[in-house]
């Protein structure tokens, strides 16, 4: 059974810091890995999708990786700005066949980011 | 243009009522999803519609039912409400249910309290 672990589970930064957060997963067979954002009260918005055969995924200030081997990814954000501060998920997709199977998403517990002016 | 929406946004209920939770996306996608948070933030999903058909029906009581009308709309009914079963209820879709590099859009959430 797939299990998603984020570290850490809080993380508080100045305005300004360049950072990194951390998901795990057990099982390595992996279809792609998606980072989430959620705002207090909000749904979530994705943020950047990796396909196992990616090594890593950019989007403006984002840079996520991906080593499928060992069963890890990051998420770096540079820059930080107070406008980050969310809860950020990372999610799982397995590789099941068929493919008409649906995307059975594991989601982690999640890194509650607070970037302070 | 609200991608994904769900209705109604709060909902608040005696134990053992029944209730219905819709949920409505204009991406012309062929899949939709219920997922479940619960008070700990953890993110589950609980039910996905390819085109109408049932393709994923996690371990869930079967006082959960959800419907899908048609690709555009997937509502789910509870009934008999527990306790336990307050939580933020989020309904997602994707424009395939396989493939390669769909991404799930999701709804704001419809927060559920039994009482």
């Amino acid at each position: 059974k797939q299990e998603v672990t984020q570290i850490p589970a809080a993380l508080s930064v100045p305005e300004g810091e360049n950072l990194v957060l951390n998901c795990s997963f057990t099982d390595s067979a992996i279809y792609n890995l998606q980072w989430f954002r959620q705002d207090p009260g909000k749904g979530l918005t994705s943020l950047l999708l990796i396909q196992s055969s990616q090594r890593e995924q950019t989007s403006g200030r984002l840079n996520a990786s991906l080593d499928k081997s060992s069963g890890r990814s990051t998420l770096y954000i540079a820059a930080s700005q107070p406008g980050d501060s969310a809860t950020y998920l990372c999610a799982v997709r397995p590789v099941r066949p068929p493919e008409t199977s649906g995307s059975r998403l594991t989601f982690g517990e999640g890194t509650q980011l607070t970037v302070n002016p | 243009d609200t991608a994904v929406s769900q209705t109604p946004k709060y909902l608040v209920t005696q134990m053992g009522n029944d209730k219905s939770i819709k949920c409505e996306q204009n991406l012309g996608h062929d899949t939709m999803y219920w997922y479940k948070q619960d008070s700990k933030k953890f993110l589950k999903i609980m039910f996905s519609y390819n085109n109408k058909e049932l393709i994923i029906n996690e371990t869930v009581p079967n006082r959960f039912s959800p419907k899908s009308p048609d690709k555009a709309h997937l509502n789910l009914h509870i009934n008999s409400l527990e306790l336990g079963d307050s939580a933020v209820y989020f309904c997602a879709s994707s424009q395939f249910a396989g493939g390669i590099g769909e991404t799930q859009y999701f709804g704001p959430g419809t927060r559920l309290l039994v009482l």
